[in-house]
């Protein structure tokens, strides 16, 4: 398996504008999580879903921040309108079905606000 | 409030020796325990995990003990490698429902390891 594919591993943007963030999850895995790693924060939980259905978005940290997994082997995180303080790298996780902790995380897609 | 803490931000070992890793935590819901490795401009890899049934769980040269009187985990690696040398985070989770279930973790702030020849 090609592991969890991130796209782009790199996006540069202007503040105000719309940042589409893609996640391909490992064929088979029901869970899928976004974290958000900063030098302040770590790395942080923003949401996850399981088959496709978001279970806890209690990590996402404004209205400008949504999420969708339309299939199995699709998610985005989008945030509109970007500011600077969003610079930071997302990673996106998939793990297998229930009783399985251990999760497997894509390269990540590093995110510059300007 | 960080409920995963690990408070070496950096740890140099030379090769050939113990390199151990400490991470303490505040939740006592927490049941699961992970370690993961970060190289740069990569994921976390997962390398090692442990429930709170447990209080040792080794593969090969990486062993976690937990101690959860203390709310304390410690990963050994021995002996440290030159290919060792990377960040790595403690991480924690809880079931949150009955029959279990795959939960979001919540990292520490990680540890960086270097091991000098």
């Amino acid at each position: 398996d090609a592991g969890v594919i991130q796209s782009p591993r790199h996006e540069v943007t202007e503040m105000g504008q719309e940042v589409t963030l893609r996640c391909k999850p490992i064929s088979g895995h029901d869970y899928l999580f976004w974290y958000r790693q900063t030098m302040m924060r770590g790395l942080e939980l923003l949401i996850y879903f399981n088959n496709n259905v978001p279970i806890d978005d209690s990590g996402m940290p404004e209205d400008r921040f949504s999420a969708k997994m339309p299939n199995a082997s699709f998610s985005t995180l989008k945030i509109q309108p970007s500011e600077p303080r969003d610079s930071a790298v997302y990673f996106c996780a998939s793990s297998l079905h229930i009783g399985s902790h251990e999760q497997y995380f894509g390269p990540g897609t590093r995110l510059t606000v300007t | 409030d960080q409920q995963v803490k690990q408070n070496s931000p950096s740890l140099s070992v030379q090769e050939g020796r113990i390199s151990i890793l400490n991470c303490d935590y505040t939740n006592s819901m927490f049941d699961y325990f992970l370690w993961y490795k970060k190289y740069p401009a990569e994921g976390p890899t997962f390398l090692i995990s442990i429930s709170s049934i447990k209080d040792k769980n080794e593969d090969g040269r990486f062993t976690v003990f937990l101690n959860k009187s203390a709310k304390h985990l410690s990963l050994h690696i021995v002996p440290s490698q030159p290919g060792d040398s990377a960040v790595y985070f403690c991480a924690a989770t809880y079931t949150m429902y009955s029959g279990g279930g795959a939960d979001g973790l919540t990292f520490g702030k990680g540890t960086h390891l270097i091991i000098q020849p």
